[in-house]
């Protein structure tokens, strides 16, 4: 009974320096997110999944890229890391539906990442 | 597009009394989703309370209830009985109508509440 799992928690990468934040969740659900969260800024949309092999721009998409080869997985890469996306990063997956059950997002823990 | 504004940027509240967060938002949909959610030193989230739009009956978990006024946009939430655990960052959100492109949350910019022992 997993929920959302975030991997890795902690990262400290260089400027120009590449690296991948796995989110894998066990709940079956189609849509899944990935969020930034910056001091007082609330939490930002980078790029969303409605489902299999789909992916979607959110608010904030430019330096990121996403894929969602596996339902149960989906993936956020920075292919050059820059200071500006030192933050905290959070998954999210939640079911598609009508009910307001299908609307409630189940988040991971959150990944910080800096970039010096 | 859809805006969450939270205009408190912290709260603080003595243990046992009452408080009221405030959220405003602005949508051109009828229909929609509305949520607290809490987020303690730990950095989960986790969800408060949700109220759907079209209910009228405002939505109520124990200690924690909300103000809904549709007309004026407006989505408060009240903690009674405030306890030391409910110190944490609260966030409210908005989610629109069913279709994909506008299932996504909206979160405001959260407001951080000190309970006060």
């Amino acid at each position: 009974n997993a929920g959302v799992t975030q991997t890795p928690k902690f990262r400290v990468l260089k400027t120009g320096q590449s690296m991948t934040l796995l989110c894998a969740q066990d709940m079956n659900h189609e849509y899944m997110y990935w969020y930034r969260q910056d001091p007082g800024m609330g939490l930002r949309l980078i790029h969303y999944s409605v489902g299999e092999g789909t992916t979607a721009k959110g608010e904030v998409p430019d330096g990121y890229n996403v894929s969602r080869l596996k339902k149960q997985n989906f993936l956020l890469g920075l292919e050059s890391a820059a200071p500006s996306q030192t933050s905290v990063y959070f998954c999210a997956s939640s079911f598609r539906g009508h009910d307001s059950g299908a609307n409630v997002l189940t988040f991971g823990a959150g990944s910080r990442l800096t970039v010096l | 597009a859809q805006t969450v504004t939270q205009s408190q940027p912290e709260m603080s509240v003595q243990e046992a009394e009452t408080v009221t967060l405030s959220c405003t938002y602005d949508t051109s949909e009828s229909d929609y989703y509305l949520f607290w959610y809490k987020q303690p030193p730990s950095r989960q989230m986790i969800l408060v309370i949700r109220q759907e739009a079209y209910k009228q009956q405002n939505a109520t978990e124990n200690r924690f209830s909300v103000n809904f006024q549709k007309a004026a946009k407006s989505f408060s939430l009240k903690i009674s009985d405030s306890q030391l655990g409910d110190a944490a960052m609260y966030f409210c959100a908005y989610r629109g109508p069913y279709g994909g492109a506008t299932n996504k949350l909206i979160f405001g910019t959260g407001t951080l509440l000190a309970v006060q022992p």
